[in-house]
């Protein structure tokens, strides 16, 4: 199995700017989760998803983020309008049956909002 | 005003010592948990894990202690080598909550 597949790797956008990242589980792992991670606050979980459905959003920061699983095998972020302030590592995970066995994360993707 | 970034404990061994990694963690109903490493610019990597029916669970150069009494857990590197050096997480399992709590982490530095 290639993994918990993320891209972009590095993506770099202006303020204000919709951005959009994705994420591929290992197949049969049925929970995805969506971390980000800075200095200032370490990592943070931003939202789960067990069998394609939102369970747990209350780590996403305002409004303008919003994360969709629409198949067992494709998930998104979208930051829109994107801010500076959200300029991080935004991490996807997948496991089976809630994190017996741990997580398995992506690469991560590094954002940079100029 | 300036930002303050997360400062991380930091372990500075040479290499070839063994290594000690500590954690306290939060949940006394805390039943499952996990170390994890964090190169960088890489994600964070699972490493090892144990069950609170354990105290001491062994792999490859590593081995992960439990002590339920204080809530700690640690994790020794033996022969500590470059390749070592990266950031360790705990996490725990705490029943009826969804998701893993993760640690700030350590970070391991080993000079040669």
């Amino acid at each position: 199995d290639a993994g918990v597949i993320q891209s972009p790797r590095h993506e770099v956008t202006e303020m204000g700017q919709e951005v959009t990242l994705r994420c591929k589980p290992i197949s049969g792992h049925n929970s995805l989760f969506w971390y980000r991670q800075t200095m200032m606050r370490g990592l943070e979980l931003l939202i789960y998803f067990n069998n394609n459905v939102p369970i747990d959003d209350s780590g996403m920061p305002e409004d303008r983020f919003s994360a969709k699983m629409p198949n067992a095998s494709f998930s998104t972020l979208k930051i829109q309008p994107s801010e500076p302030r959200d300029s991080a590592v935004y991490f996807c995970a997948s496991s089976f049956r809630r994190g017996v066995g741990g997580y398995t994360f992506g690469s991560g993707t590094r954002l940079t909002v100029v | 005003g300036e930002s303050v970034g997360l400062h991380l404990p930091t372990l500075s061994v040479q290499e070839g010592d063994n290594s000690i990694i500590n954690c306290a963690y939060s949940n006394s109903a805390s039943d499952y948990f996990i170390w994890y490493k964090q190169e960088s610019g890489k994600g964070p990597q699972f490493i090892i894990d144990i069950r609170s029916n354990m105290d001491k669970r062994q792999g490859q150069r590593v081995t992960v202690l439990l002590n339920k009494t204080v809530k700690h857990l640690s994790l020794q590197i033996a022969a500590t080598q470059p390749g070592d050096s990266a950031v360790y997480f705990c996490a725990e399992n705490v029943p009826g909550y969804s998701t893993l709590t993760f640690g700030k982490g350590t970070m391991l530095l080993v000079s040669p």
